[in-house]
């Protein structure tokens, strides 16, 4: 069975630091892709970052760029997410997805990239 | 950046009915655009890949459509489990992505 447990959520001081851990299981974790997803308390679904199989090329949103950091280990089967400089606004439930990624270079319809197993999520809480 | 908005924000509907949701790109995004179901404190869930592509294991009930700027998600003969929200998505091949606010399906 696919699973992505992620774990690490606390409260935390405006200005501080969490790390974010994701396990997954039931696949090859080396050859996907990942994503981590938030959402802010009554809020819609927030893209935060994603990272390359080989744990290159990673993107950020606009609103975490220069704060957060994502990385993998492919030998512990784990992603990960560095927050730093922590803001109120980054309260909310992050949840680490696989993203199923496929090319076509002769065809750009044929380009798909979406998040097709997510995990339950952990809950960040920025607060003094 | 992308900006996607989606109409409605909220409908009301009974089971059985059909039900159309808009999500519309503030420029050209081909048919990058994938579309989720979420429900209330659970994770969401891939419905639409590609605009057009139903995922395995999601009924054929759902539907989508669309390329350019204009994409809608289709629900016939709806189902008491469907009632949650929907939000649309799209990506680029420089992994720029964004969600629309989302569309709360409930019940009449």
């Amino acid at each position: 069975e696919v699973q992505l447990v992620e774990s690490g959520g606390d409260l935390a001081q405006p200005g501080g630091s969490l790390r974010l851990s994701c396990e997954v299981s039931g696949f090859t974790f080396s050859r996907f892709d990942m994503s981590w997803v938030r959402q802010a308390p009554g809020k819609g679904l927030e893209w935060v970052a994603s990272i390359a199989d080989s744990g290159a090329a990673p993107q950020y949103a606009d609103s975490v760029k220069g704060r957060f950091t994502i990385s993998r280990d492919n030998s512990k089967n784990t992603l990960y997410l560095q927050l730093n400089s922590l803001r109120g606004e980054d309260t909310a439930v992050y949840h680490c997805a696989r993203v199923f990624l496929s090319v076509d270079p002769g065809d750009k319809s044929l380009f798909y990239f979406y998040m097709d197993v997510w995990g339950n999520g952990t809950t960040v809480i920025v607060s003094s | 950046d992308i900006q996607m908005t989606q109409s409605p924000s909220s409908l009301s509907a009974s089971v059985g009915d059909s039900v159309t949701i808009t999500c519309q790109a503030s420029q050209d995004i081909n048919n990058w655009l994938n579309w989720y179901q979420q429900k209330s404190g659970k994770a969401p869930k891939i419905l639409i890949y590609g605009a057009s592509n139903l995922e395995e294991g999601v009924p054929s009930r759902f539907s989508g459509s669309g390329s350019g700027t204009e994409f809608t998600l289709t629900i016939t003969s709806l189902q008491a489990e469907d009632f949650a929200t929907y939000y649309c998505q799209h990506y680029d091949n420089l992994v720029r992505i964004g969600f629309g606010p989302g569309t709360r399906v409930e019940v009449k």
